[in-house]
């Protein structure tokens, strides 16, 4: 497509339950990066995946989350028994090799209440 | 120390006012720096990168002084449309962002 796209765009939870959001990269990134952002926060980094490489868990804020990425191209991002806290707009973003150079493009972002 | 840090702001400026702000970076080896822009409920889009030379896109000028670890942003004869969240972005490969500087520019 001609951008990056997320899904779904709105998803309210029960305390609890897990949740699976998505994101279709622009064809041909190879870098893919989740991000989330919280009412009053800036934008923080949760993971990233370059190719065929082991992705970056670093910012993972717990065992609770998880992320993969199939063939290169579409990611996931699972959070399971979801918190309170876990409510944000989870933003994901793609440039073209990853590289510090690269312009990364944002999805819209879902924006996830967990009540 | 957060690694990106900026003033919040609000900046409420009249039209055509010149408004500019800063972000410092605690990575001294970090090499690449970004402005962003977010409009209220959607996602970052960017605006410029910031060369060391610095460097201007119309109405938009962006500094770097790695000396002081910090870059600027300054937006000369200001639009009712530059009313937005600047986000400053450091890339070490992932990005960290500054919180955001509020402009509100008033006619």
């Amino acid at each position: 497509g001609a951008g990056v796209s997320q899904s779904p765009s709105n998803k309210v939870t029960e305390k609890g339950k897990d949740v699976e959001l998505r994101c279709d990269p622009i064809s041909g990134h190879t870098a893919l990066y989740w991000y989330r952002q919280s009412l009053g926060q800036g934008l923080e980094f949760l993971i990233y995946f370059q190719g065929n490489s082991a992705p970056d868990k670093s910012g993972l804020p717990s065992d609770r989350f998880s992320a993969e990425r199939t063939g290169g191209s579409v990611s996931t991002l699972t959070i399971q028994r979801t918190q309170q806290e876990d409510s944000a707009v989870y933003l994901c973003a793609s440039s073209s090799q990853g590289s510090v150079t690269d312009t990364q493009y944002f999805g819209p972002g879902t924006r996830l209440t967990v009540l | 120390r957060k690694e990106v840090e900026q003033d919040p702001g609000p900046f409420n400026v009249p039209e055509g006012a010149t408004v500019a702000f800063n972000c410092t970076y605690s990575n001294s080896a970090s090499q690449s720096f970004f402005w962003y822009r977010q409009d209220c409920r959607k996602e970052p889009k960017l605006l410029m990168s910031v060369y060391s030379s610095g460097n201007e896109d119309g109405r938009f000028t962006a500094q770097l002084n790695r000396a002081s670890q910090y870059i600027s942003l300054l937006i000369r004869d200001s639009k009712l449309s530059d009313s937005a969240t600047y986000l400053c972005v450091v890339d070490d490969y992932k990005l960290s962002f500054g919180a955001g500087t509020t402009v509100t520019v008033r006619a």
